[in-house]
């Protein structure tokens, strides 16, 4: 069974930085590209990163680039997300979501992901 | 960079037809993805590459894509069905994935 499990979410004051955990188990997790997803409290799905299952090709929205890193260690079936000088518009939920390919190809979409972990920017 | 419309709101009553639309520039020209999310909940993929449904999807749902929409149609609606859908595409122009706004679907 695939499980996708969160971790690191919390409450950050503004200019701070987080580092987001995504533990996978159940599949082979070099296989699979991996996806962070995030969610502000109320709205729609933002898109926020990408990396593909080598971890060599990686891509980042607009609103997160130059302040987040992600990455992946294929030895502990676990994906990161490094964030820094985080803003309030930052706060939401965090979702890790596998895709069903390794590389980051046009057809590329997300298959499982996980409950999500609240990240909350405030003083 | 690319832009999915959703209309934020279909209301549907139990046993009819909802439709979802997801506008964009060209959109039949990319795989489109469709999500369900219950309040609360992660998202659940329900159809991929336009029209195909990952196993344990009912065939109630259903996808297609052409011109500048593509659509989730759903049959045969039931209260469970009541959720917020997204549309998502690649952007290969920004190298991007992008999200529709969203469609809060209400059974009446």
């Amino acid at each position: 069974e695939v499980q996708l499990l969160e971790s690191g979410g919390g409450l950050v004051q503004p200019g701070g930085s987080l580092r987001l955990s995504c533990a996978a188990s159940g599949f082979t997790f070099s296989n699979y590209a991996m996806t962070w997803v995030r969610q502000a409290p109320g709205k729609g799905l933002e898109w926020v990163a990408v990396i593909s299952g080598s971890g060599e090709s990686i891509y980042y929205a607009d609103s997160v680039k130059g302040r987040s890193t992600i990455s992946r260690d294929n030895s502990r079936n676990t994906l990161y997300l490094q964030m820094d000088s985080l803003r309030a518009e930052d706060t939401a939920v965090y979702y890790c979501a596998k895709s069903w390919v390794i590389l980051v190809v046009p057809s590329i979409n997300f298959d499982y992901w996980g409950q999500g972990t609240l990240v909350t920017v405030s003083s | 960079s690319y832009v999915l419309t959703q209309p934020p709101s279909v209301s549907v009553a139990p046993g009819q037809t909802a439709r979802i639309t997801c506008g964009g520039n060209n959109i039949g020209r990319k795989s489109v993805h469709w999500y369900q999310q219950q309040p609360g909940q992660a998202p659940v993929l329900v159809v991929y590459d336009d029209s195909d449904r990952p196993s344990g999807i009912p065939e109630r749902f259903s996808g297609s894509n052409s011109g500048n929409t593509a659509t989730l149609t759903i049959i045969r609606v039931e209260a469970g069905d009541e959720a917020d859908y997204y549309c998502q595409v690649w952007d290969n122009s920004g190298d991007h994935v992008v999200f529709g706004g969203g469609t809060k679907l209400t059974v009446l």
